[in-house]
């Protein structure tokens, strides 16, 4: 899996918009962007993925970058309990190998 | 809304002993993973399983452990004989197909303590 960079952490205040960056300079044609967080104390959980086109679900928008070499996750009102590592991890959409690489993430503190 | 359960929660265990940890994977999924997390470290794939057989795992998944689908709801994590070094947070995950695009679903995890 191709290499992704995040800044280590990030702070934001509560009901503010926060946009998670994520580097992936080498990534392939065939890469999904994926991304994970894990609250704390808990498993990781699913926030949202995409190829090409911005993607938008409950949790998250997704923007990528045109040339795909960057993508930013964006948490339109943080809320407390968003406080989490923020994962973002590349997937071969044609290499169906099972597992998730996790990096080291971005640990995103939220204020009140 | 379906969910990943995990047993025990915590299990804290003798040097040298095996211990096995529980995953019950939601129903309907086919594809079922062990990732573990040492306590301030990355998460890290051990194992996955599929049709009964495993079909990826790491360096770190050594002769000490194993992995079975004993029914149709279990997946366990057996360590055969526990070092130090395995003490950490275990968490079982399933999907419904194992495409790369594919979401995984975690469980809460079992913490593992090795005395």
């Amino acid at each position: 899996d191709a290499k992704t960079t995040q800044p280590n952490s990030m702070e934001s205040n509560e009901e503010e918009p926060v946009h998670l960056p994520c580097n992936h300079s080498t990534i392939s044609g065939t890469d999904y962007i994926h991304w994970y967080r894990q609250l704390p104390s808990q498993g990781p959980e699913y926030v949202i993925h995409g190829l090409t086109s911005n993607v938008n679900n409950r949790m998250a928008s997704l923007a990528i970058a045109e040339d795909r070499k960057s993508s930013t996750l964006i948490l339109h009102r943080a809320t407390l309990r968003d406080a989490a590592v923020y994962y973002c991890i590349l997937r071969d959409r044609f290499y169906n190998t099972d597992k998730l690489i996790f990096g080291t993430g971005t640990r995103l503190q939220v204020f009140p | 809304e379906p969910e990943v359960t995990q047993t025990p929660s915590h299990q804290v265990t003798q040097m040298g002993q095996e211990v096995i940890l529980r995953c019950v994977p939601i129903s309907n999924h086919l594809y079922f993973y062990w990732y573990r997390q040492i306590l301030g470290q990355k998460v890290e794939f051990l194992v996955s399983f599929y049709n009964n057989e495993i079909s990826e795992k790491s360096e770190i998944f050594d002769d000490q452990f194993s992995v079975e689908r004993p029914d149709g709801s279990n997946f366990t994590l057996k360590i055969r004989s526990t070092k130090l070094e395995d003490s950490a947070m275990y968490f079982c995950a399933s999907s419904g197909s194992g495409l790369s695009t594919d979401t995984q679903y975690f469980g809460p995890g079992t913490r593992l303590t090795v005395l």
